[in-house]
């Protein structure tokens, strides 16, 4: 049964400290997308990679926060310093995007509570 | 600019009344509607995609439909299992080639035995 996985689930962490976050998408999938979600805004897209090649990272604030494709098999997304308002649940999901066909389904991570104190 | 919007924003039922959940939706051109079920503590689990107006799919107690302006996510005599946030989410044609989706909001729907 395939799936997104991602690592830590959870994370406390104090202001200023650098936090990474890791998600190995789904075999095959050539799309990963990062999102976070909190109540008050629900998911927002941060940013998102085709071939390992970032396509958009707009969503994401420039100044503390990277992502990367080091390898098919593994996505990171880094916070450096962190901040309380970064508390909130990360979410990595992976697709296979195929302009040709309508198959564009996300297939979602659990997640990383992440808390910054 | 495109948008997703869920209603209501939370739904309480009682175990085998059905009801149904609303997504409206403004898209420069719909490539693909989803509706995506969130359990606390979990990824959001896919449910279903459509694709063109008239469409509906099933699975088990949940139906969902679609218009050229929303979509319905019909739940038949529902079950407590049955409690967790639905989320709707639209691709637009423009996002084709990027497979980029825009979330609602999500309701939150509770059902007790």
């Amino acid at each position: 049964d395939a799936r997104v996985t991602q690592t830590p689930r959870h994370k406390v962490t104090e202001m200023g400290q650098e936090v990474t976050m890791r998600c190995q998408p789904i075999l095959g999938h050539n799309t990963v997308f990062w999102y976070r979600q909190t109540m008050m805004q629900g998911l927002e897209l941060l940013a998102y990679f085709r071939n390992r090649a970032p396509l958009d990272d707009s969503g994401m604030p420039k100044d503390r926060f990277s992502a990367e494709m080091p390898d098919a098999t593994l996505a990171t997304l880094k916070i450096q310093p962190s901040e309380p308002r970064d508390s909130a649940v990360y979410f990595c999901a992976s697709g296979l995007v195929r302009a040709a066909t309508s198959t564009d389904t996300q297939y979602f991570g659990p997640g990383t509570r992440l808390t910054v104190l | 600019e495109d948008q997703v919007t869920q209603s209501p924003e939370a739904l309480r039922l009682q175990e085998g009344e059905s009801s149904s959940l609303n997504c409206s939706y403004t898209v420069s051109g719909l490539r693909g509607l989803f509706w995506y079920r969130q359990d606390p503590g979990k990824g959001p689990e896919f449910l279903f995609t459509l694709y063109s107006a008239g469409e509906e799919k099933e699975k088990e107690r949940l139906k969902a439909t679609l218009t050229k302006k929303e979509s319905f996510l019909h739940i038949t005599a529902p079950k407590p299992e049955d409690s967790a946030t639905y989320l709707c989410a639209v691709q637009a044609m423009s996002s084709s080639n990027t497979g980029k989706l825009i979330f609602g909001q999500g309701t939150t729907l509770q059902v007790k035995p």
